[in-house]
C-alpha cells in the first residue's frame, strides 16, 4: 500500500529545545516537500527536494533545518531559533519536478509548545 | 509573484444545494492549477486538476474549468452532501526557474447541513 507517512501525529516542544518531524514516502518519488499550515493562511512552503542529497530553502525556512540522505525520507527538524512552532505540518512528495505532476500529501504533524 | 486568491468562507449550505467556490490567480505564464481537500485533522487530497487554458478538471462530482481569459478556476458541485465538508484549497504550481512549489489560496471552509 503505497503512501506518505508522517509521525508522530501530535508532537510537543518544550522552550529551546529541537524536535524533527518524521516524513516517509514508498512511492519512489524524486521530489519531497515540507508546508506548515497556520489557521486561515494557507500552506506556506519551508524547504523542498528534488534529489537526493540536495534541498532548497522555501518561502519561511528560517528555525527550520532538513536531510535527504535517502530518496524515501525527508526529516524536518524545527529549531530553539523557529520563535512561532505552533502550526501544522505537512509533508508531500512528487514524481518529479514538471510543473504538471501532482504532489501528494501525507496526514500530517500538529507541533504544540508546552 | 505568484499567488492565488479565494473566496472567503465560512460557505454553510444544505444538503443537494449548488456550490460555488471562485478562485483567481495571478502568475506569469500559464501555471497548472489545483484544487485539494482537507478533511477535518487529515493531509491534503488532490481533488482535480487542469493543466492548460479551457481544461476541465472533474472528481466525484465536483468540476473547474481553467479559464484563462479571466484567470480564474472556479469549482463547483451541482448538489452538495454532508460528506462534502471540508475545506477546499486552490493552488497552482508553476515551474519558474528551479522551484517547483505550490502556491495555495487560504482555503475556504464548507459545512453542509442535512
Amino acid at each position: 500500500d503505497g503512501g506518505i507517512t508522517q509521525s508522530p501525529k501530535y508532537l510537543f516542544r518544550k522552550e529551546g529545545q529541537n524536535v524533527t518531524l518524521s516524513c516517509e514516502q514508498n512511492l519512489n518519488h524524486d521530489a519531497m516537500y515540507w508546508y506548515r499550515q497556520d489557521p486561515g493562511q494557507g500552506l506556506r512552503l519551508i524547504y523542498y527536494s528534488q534529489i537526493v542529497n540536495d534541498f532548497q530553502k522555501g518561502d519561511i525556512a528560517e528555525g527550520y533545518s532538513v536531510s535527504r540522505e535517502k530518496k524515501e525520507s525527508f526529516p524536518l527538524t524545527v529549531t530553539s531559533a523557529q520563535k512561532n512552532p505552533t502550526a501544522f505540518y505537512l509533508c508531500a512528495s512528487s514524481i518529479g519536478r514538471s510543473d504538471q505532476e501532482t504532489q501528494y500529501f501525507g496526514p500530517g504533524t500538529r507541533l504544540l509548545v508546552l | 509573484g505568484n499567488s492565488v486568491t479565494q473566496m472567503e468562507g465560512p460557505v454553510t449550505l444544505s444538503e443537494e444545494a449548488f456550490l460555488t467556490i471562485n478562485c483567481t490567480y495571478t502568475a506569469t505564464g500559464y501555471p497548472s492549477l489545483f484544487w485539494y481537500v482537507q478533511y477535518p485533522g487529515e493531509g491534503l487530497q488532490l481533488l482535480l486538476k487542469a493543466t492548460k487554458a479551457d481544461d476541465k478538471g472533474s472528481n466525484k462530482g465536483f468540476e473547474a474549468t481553467y479559464r484563462k481569459e479571466t484567470t480564474s478556476f472556479h469549482l463547483e458541485k451541482g448538489s452538495v452532501q454532508v460528506s462534502d465538508s471540508a475545506v477546499y484549497f486552490c493552488a497552482l504550481r508553476f515551474s519558474g526557474g528551479s522551484n517547483y512549489k505550490l502556491t495555495f489560496g487560504k482555503g475556504t471552509l464548507l459545512t453542509v447541513n442535512p
